[in-house]
């Protein structure tokens, strides 16, 4: 059983700049989120892609989009980077029924975005 | 809004002490709780929830409702109980999973 991997591990841009942050579900799982976690903070839910269609979102602006692939891998990608994006982003993955948050979820070693 | 608050950044307590990590939640209605961990060098997983009401390595959690309070606890800290714990909330199955800012539990020897 694979566990759920992140790429890059970590990685610099520029404010302004666009980014992809990638992430591949643990196998037999077919729902993926997405979290921002700032320093000092717990994760903040970004939103949640089940069978490639988005069925959940928290509060973020529409710059922060995502995709997820029929293998159920996802990506997540920030428009318009601003200091504050800087963070660590991490995926979950869990399995549902119906696109319901699964409790169980599984968590990648995260991707630690810096924005200068 | 709904909130899980967790009042301890860091509590530090020794070896063989009774623990209690403590989490309030802002929420009128019957939430869902859970309690995740995060080891040193590992990855965030999820350590307990209230509906199951089992014991994790020796950890429990019992739902408050009057209080609004879901805080963990355990009767003896042991050395590897050193970790990042975080409370988690949800209004219902369909909804997302709001997380505290976590406590840093450091057992002394």
């Amino acid at each position: 059983e694979t566990g759920v991997t992140q790429s890059p591990t970590h990685l610099i841009k520029t404010r302004g700049q666009q980014v992809t942050l990638r992430c591949s579900s643990q196998s037999g799982h077919n729902t993926v989120s997405w979290y921002q976690q700032a320093l000092g903070q717990g994760p903040q839910f970004i939103f949640q892609y089940y069978r490639e269609e988005e069925n959940g979102r928290g509060n973020f602006p529409p710059r922060f989009s995502g995709l997820q692939f029929p293998n159920y891998s996802s990506e997540l990608n920030v428009n318009a980077l601003e200091l504050d994006d800087s963070a660590l982003y991490l995926c979950a993955s869990s399995w549902g029924a119906s696109g319901s948050l699964s409790y169980e979820q599984y968590f990648g070693p995260g991707t630690r975005l810096t924005v200068t | 809004a709904q909130r899980v608050t967790q009042p301890e950044k860091l509590l530090s307590v020794f070896k063989g002490a009774p623990v209690e990590l403590k989490c309030n939640y802002s929420y009128s209605g019957s939430p869902e709780l859970f309690w995740y961990v995060q080891y040193s060098r590992q990855r965030l997983q999820l350590l307990l929830r209230h509906i199951s009401r089992e014991s994790i390595k020796g950890f429990t959690a019992d739902l408050n409702k009057g209080e609004t309070s879901f805080h963990l606890k355990k009767p003896f800290a042991q050395e590897e109980d050193s970790a990042m714990y975080y409370c988690a909330f949800r209004r219902n199955r369909d909804d997302k999973i709001i997380f505290g800012k976590g406590t840093r539990l450091h057992i002394l020897p």
